[in-house]
């Protein structure tokens, strides 16, 4: 096992709900993401997490609500979403400084009616 | 920022026969490339990654080059099986904290027995 799990695997939610994800790794990383994987897209990063600082936010809607309360868990709030958001949400960790790599994973599938 | 171009989308060889998966890069002070490959339903895991002081690398029946000049790299699996089907994805990054990781479209690779 990579050592990263995400909670839930499968999400369908309505328009008005409030949701969040969550994803732990178990590896000692420093550094947590959230990427967004669509059909027929490159694995869009979303967020970065730096020693429980964020580093990054890629343009992303307010919508999206990321929380990273240790070097070891690391959340993706949702609310009010649009159903092109309906997606498969990828979160990863590494190593900072080393060699790059980034441990995924299962993901969470999220449909959005 | 960083843009990653992969060829070809989708990939259909005979069991046996060899692959190649090429991509092209912008940003001149990447350093870093690695494949990553994503089974139907389960998460990208690394298989492979080249830095930019190498020109190649193997591991048994799979190679990455790297063209710096060029801005390009590509991944050759030979002697393919059913079990290399799957979607590859490079990537291209600075490396450490200075950057991170900006995927390709992927390539979805069918080897027929």
């Amino acid at each position: 096992e990579t050592g990263v799990t995400q909670t839930p695997r499968h999400l369908v939610m309505g328009m008005t709900n409030k949701k969040s994800l969550k994803c732990e790794q178990h590896l000692g990383h420093n550094a947590m993401y959230w990427y967004k994987q669509s059909a027929k897209k490159p694995l869009e990063l979303m967020f970065v997490y730096s020693l429980e600082e964020r580093v990054e936010n890629n343009s992303v809607p307010s919508r999206f609500s990321p929380e990273c309360p240790n070097s070891s868990h690391l959340f993706l709030h949702l609310h009010t979403l649009q159903p092109e958001d309906s997606a498969l949400y990828l979160c990863a960790s590494s190593q900072v400084r080393l060699t790059g790599e980034l441990f995924f994973g299962e993901g969470s599938r999220l449909t959005v009616l | 920022g960083e843009n990653v171009e992969q060829h070809p989308s989708t990939l259909s060889v005979q069991e046996g026969d060899s692959a190649v998966i090429k991509c092209t890069y912008s940003d001149s002070a990447s350093n870093y490339f690695p494949w990553y490959k994503q089974e139907l339903g389960k998460r990208p895991q690394l298989i492979i990654d080249i830095r930019s002081n190498v020109g190649e690398k193997k591991d048994q029946r799979i190679a990455v080059t790297l063209n710096k000049t060029a801005k390009h790299f590509s991944l050759h699996i030979t002697e393919t099986q059913p079990e290399d089907s799957a979607v590859y994805f490079c990537a291209a990054s600075r490396g450490g904290s200075q950057g991170n990781l900006i995927f390709g479209k992927g390539t979805k690779l069918s080897v027929k027995p």
